[in-house]
């Protein structure tokens, strides 16, 4: 079974520095899609970024990059200039590219100090 | 707009007790879930349908039912509420393959 591992319960950063959020998983599988998630204090998740195992290229959104090394089987999310809205709850998720449900890591929780 | 709804948001009920969680998507996406989340476990699959009659069961699926008998809804059913099962229900819905999941804002039970 395919698993999802986040090795950092919590991190926390200064306003305007970056962090880095890791994210191991273990696959047989060579096509999937990885995620990353935010859940702020309202609860409600929100899709952060998406990446496609067969891209070389590592996905962007804005200040959101992930580094995405596949034989390493590693996904990891850096935040540049982190704002206070970036404080959440942040979950990495595998999804395999059959039909199969998404399957989440335990999540991070990260504070973000003025 | 399209949206994921649960009702109802926060629900109190005793042990031993039938509830059930409502989940409503305007998507017409087939495939919907239900995950509960807890502290320190993240988010877990407890059951998921890819279309209408087809359900199936996840990793934490025990003292959980639900039924798909249209595509707009999947209802959660705890058929014996246990203290165990105080936590916060989050449905989600997807078009297929491998696209993300659309979230609903969660429910949260509380089992005395």
């Amino acid at each position: 079974a395919q698993t999802v591992t986040q090795s950092q319960p919590e991190m926390s950063v200064q306003e305007a520095e970056t962090v880095t959020l890791s994210c191991t998983y273990d696959t047989s599988e060579s096509d999937y899609y990885l995620f990353w998630y935010k859940q702020p204090p309202s609860r409600q998740m929100i899709l952060v970024i998406r990446q496609e195992a067969y891209k070389q290229q590592n996905a962007t959104e804005n200040r959101f990059s992930v580094n995405f090394q596949k034989a390493a089987k590693s996904f990891s999310l850096k935040i540049s200039d982190s704002q206070l809205g970036d404080a959440a709850m942040y979950f990495c998720a595998y999804i395999y590219s059959g039909n199969t449900p998404l399957v989440f890591g335990k999540g991070t929780r990260l504070s973000v100090i003025a | 707009d399209a949206e994921i709804t649960q009702s109802p948001r926060h629900k109190i009920t005793e042990t031993g007790r039938q509830v059930t969680l409502a989940c409503h998507q305007t998507w017409n996406h087939n495939n919907m879930f239900w995950y509960r989340q807890d502290l320190g476990h993240g988010l877990r699959l407890i059951h998921y349908s890819y279309g209408v009659q087809d359900t199936n069961k996840g990793e934490v699926s025990d003292g959980y039912s639900v039924s798909r008998s249209n595509t707009e809804d999947l209802p959660l059913t705890l058929e014996s509420a246990a203290s165990s099962q105080t936590s916060v229900y989050f449905c989600a819905s997807s078009p297929g393959g491998a696209r993300e999941l659309f979230f609903g804002e969660g429910s949260r039970l509380t089992v005395l």
